[in-house]
């Protein structure tokens, strides 16, 4: 059974922010939100994760609603080379570990 | 972030042959290894998992005897496809976890393994 639900796909303007939304309504206390991008042909890439505070780095900035229940992955400044397929995924972190379970992600293409 | 590498990228066999795949963790140790399979425009699906130094662990559906997994030190599995049939054709991809990696999985760039 899929844990999170994403839109099958979006459109973005290159240079604007793409928003990328998660529905994960049965998340548990102590389970993390992964977000993943897969570029065709090519192994997924890690982007980001979190427990419950916003995080930020280098590539996105991930905003978890106070409920759990939601997150939001934002790439600030969309390139071409961002079109891929997004993965948000929800895991139990240490003491043994899991494998991801993917669902089918967000399409997004990015317009030039 | 952390590194993972794949050998072969890509392998073409005859059917009945058996191919081996190798994933190594290049600047981390991996306390664990996956294993998934990829079929055009599917997602990825969870082969098996393993721990250095003990068995794999196979998720429902998966032929352990087909596919022979190997973990024998904390930077290198092996996947081995025995008596390869036209049907395992896909695209083959590991991940690393733990060590300086953290509770992050790190993936490698995949196999694409084209059995004839």
């Amino acid at each position: 059974d899929a844990k999170t639900t994403q839109p099958p796909s979006m459109d973005c303007a290159e240079g604007r922010a793409a928003n990328l939304p998660c529905n994960h309504s049965t998340i548990s206390g102590n389970e993390y939100v992964y977000w993943y991008r897969q570029i065709h042909s090519q192994g997924p890439q890690y982007i980001i994760h979190g427990l419950k505070n916003n995080e930020t780095n280098e590539m996105a900035s991930l905003i978890i609603t106070e409920d759990r229940k939601s997150s939001t992955l934002i790439l600030p400044h969309a390139t071409l080379r961002d079109t891929a397929v997004y993965y948000c995924i929800v895991r139990v972190t240490g003491g043994g570990a899991d494998g991801l379970t993917f669902g089918k992600g967000t399409h997004l293409i990015i317009q030039p | 972030g952390a590194v993972v590498s794949q050998h072969p990228s890509w392998v073409i066999c005859k059917s009945g042959t058996s191919v081996k795949i190798e994933c190594r963790s290049l600047d981390f140790q991996a306390t664990t290894m996956f294993w998934y399979r990829q079929f055009p425009k599917q997602s990825l699906m969870l082969m098996a998992t393993s721990n250095e130094g003990s068995k794999a662990t196979y998720e429902q559906g998966v032929e352990k005897d087909k596919f022979l997994i190997n973990h024998a030190s904390l930077t290198l599995s092996t996947l081995t496809v025995t008596s390869a049939h036209p049907e395992d054709s896909s695209f083959y991809i590991c991940s690393a976890e733990g060590g300086l990696a953290g509770v992050v999985q790190f993936f490698g760039p995949g196999t694409r393994l084209t059995v004839l």
